[in-house]
């Protein structure tokens, strides 16, 4: 059975700082990882999304890897800022078996300070 | 990117009464559309999976005669609660996969309604 876990569970860093949120997964067989971003009170916003055969994917300050052999994925976010502040999300989207369905983490809460 | 359009955004009933979420895909067509719900300071948990002209897989747990689900286009699904009470109260939340039924597209999700039943 497919398990998502995300680390930090919560995170507060200064303004500036360069950032690293960390997904594993348990099970190798998937489609795809996606990394989103939530806002209290919000739906989620898509931030990157890396298929199974991809080794990283880039937005802007982000930057999403990949290494599925391992079963971690990172989000890295430079010079972190205020607006920054959100619940990051990854999720896996399984393709065997049981495991052929989204599985979600619990997310990091993160919160950058000016 | 593409859009999901959820509405409304928040709705307030008297427990009893049934309640209809809309969401649609903006920009592209959806043959599968997903419905999850959120308690405070939880993850996402999904409720059931809309499939276009046919009948919505639900997870175990949700129940169907509860949370009633119709995805009669491409565009559109809808997520009725019925006679709904205050424990029925939560986020709910829906997402669309992009691309032509496959499983590699992007997911996007709506903005999430706001149910209280009071």
């Amino acid at each position: 059975k497919q398990e998502v876990t995300q680390i930090p569970a919560a995170l507060s860093v200064p303004e500036g700082e360069n950032l690293v949120l960390n997904c594993s997964f348990t099970d190798s067989a998937i489609y795809n990882l996606q990394w989103f971003r939530q806002d209290p009170g919000k739906g989620l916003t898509s931030l990157l999304l890396i298929q199974s055969s991809q080794r990283e994917q880039t937005s802007g300050r982000l930057n999403a890897s990949l290494d599925k052999s391992s079963g971690r994925s990172t989000l890295y976010i430079a010079a972190s800022q205020p607006g920054d502040s959100a619940t990051y999300l990854c999720a896996v989207y399984g393709n065997a078996g049981n495991n052929r369905k989204l599985i979600w983490g619990l997310g990091t809460s993160l919160a950058v300070n000016p | 990117g593409a859009v999901v359009s959820q509405h409304p955004s928040r709705v307030i009933c008297k427990s009893g009464t049934s309640v209809k979420i809309e969401c649609r895909s903006l920009d592209f067509q959806a043959t599968t559309m997903f419905w999850y719900r959120q308690f405070p300071k939880q993850s996402l948990m999904l409720m059931a999976t809309s499939n276009e002209g046919s009948k919505a897989t639900y997870e175990q747990g949700v129940e169907k005669d509860k949370f009633l689900i119709n995805h009669a286009s491409l565009t559109l699904s809808t997520l009725t609660v019925t006679s709904a009470h205050p424990e029925d109260s939560s986020f709910y939340i829906c997402s669309a996969r992009s691309g032509a039924g496959g499983h590699t597209g992007e997911l996007f999700f709506g903005e999430g309604s706001r149910l209280t039943v009071l």
